[in-house]
């Protein structure tokens, strides 16, 4: 696609349901990232991905958190048993290669409210 | 852990002053880049400066780069109100395979 595309753009949920977050990166963009951003913070980074697996996942917070990506292209973020914490938007990026100096490319988020 | 600090937390200016943000960071680095992000949503990349750089522009913004004082800053010359955003310092580490790390941020705000 054109850009990366992020789906829901917003969700509500209630604490202790599950949640599955989507992102379609850029079309053959190898690298993808998840982030996470609380309200008016920095960007946490969650984990990443080089093609359909995952070399660094140790931003992920709890193993509440999983992730996964297909075919070297959509990636899931699933949050289980949410909390009220994990209220953020969720953000996703992909870039061409990994190799260092590739500029990311970010999708607009997913805004979650867990209730 | 978090490898860019951004300072100041937040800046405000009038329109056609210049805007000056750092980030300090703590281990070796690859390059360095500055995103800027609106309304809370997606990032914008705005320039890369590898770590054997040390000093680039693209428009009005020119980034400097010191790998001995492990630090960086973004000048935005002549502000516009259009500059009122979050920018965003982040770091590649040297080592293949690794992600981008950003700081907190500097939430910038030009006043006309």
């Amino acid at each position: 696609g054109a850009g990366v595309s992020q789906s829901p753009s917003n969700k509500v949920t209630e604490k202790g349901k599950d949640v599955e977050l989507r992102c379609d990166p850029i079309s053959g963009h190898t690298a993808l990232y998840w982030y996470r951003q609380r309200l008016g913070q920095g960007l946490e980074f969650l984990i990443y991905f080089q093609g359909n697996s995952a070399p660094d996942k140790s931003g992920l917070p709890s193993d509440r958190f999983s992730a996964e990506r297909t075919g070297e292209s959509v990636s899931t973020l699933t949050i289980q048993r949410t909390q009220q914490e994990d209220s953020a938007v969720y953000l996703c990026a992909s870039s061409l290669v990994s190799i260092s100096g590739n500029t990311i490319y970010f999708g607009e988020g997913s805004w979650l409210t867990v209730v | 852990s978090q490898q860019g600090e951004e300072d100041p937390q937040a800046l405000s200016i009038q329109e056609g002053e210049n805007a000056t943000m750092n980030c300090s960071y703590k281990t070796s680095i690859n390059n360095l880049q500055w995103y800027r992000q609106n309304s809370g949503r997606g990032l914008v990349h705005l320039i890369l400066i590898r770590s054997n750089e040390r000093e680039k522009h693209s428009g009005r913004l020119r980034v400097t780069l010191d790998t001995s004082k492990k630090s960086s800053s973004l000048l935005i010359t002549a502000s516009r109100a259009a500059d009122t955003a979050s920018y965003f310092c982040a770091t590649h580490g040297v080592q293949a395979g690794t992600a981008l790390i950003f700081g907190k941020g500097t939430t910038l705000s030009v006043s006309s």
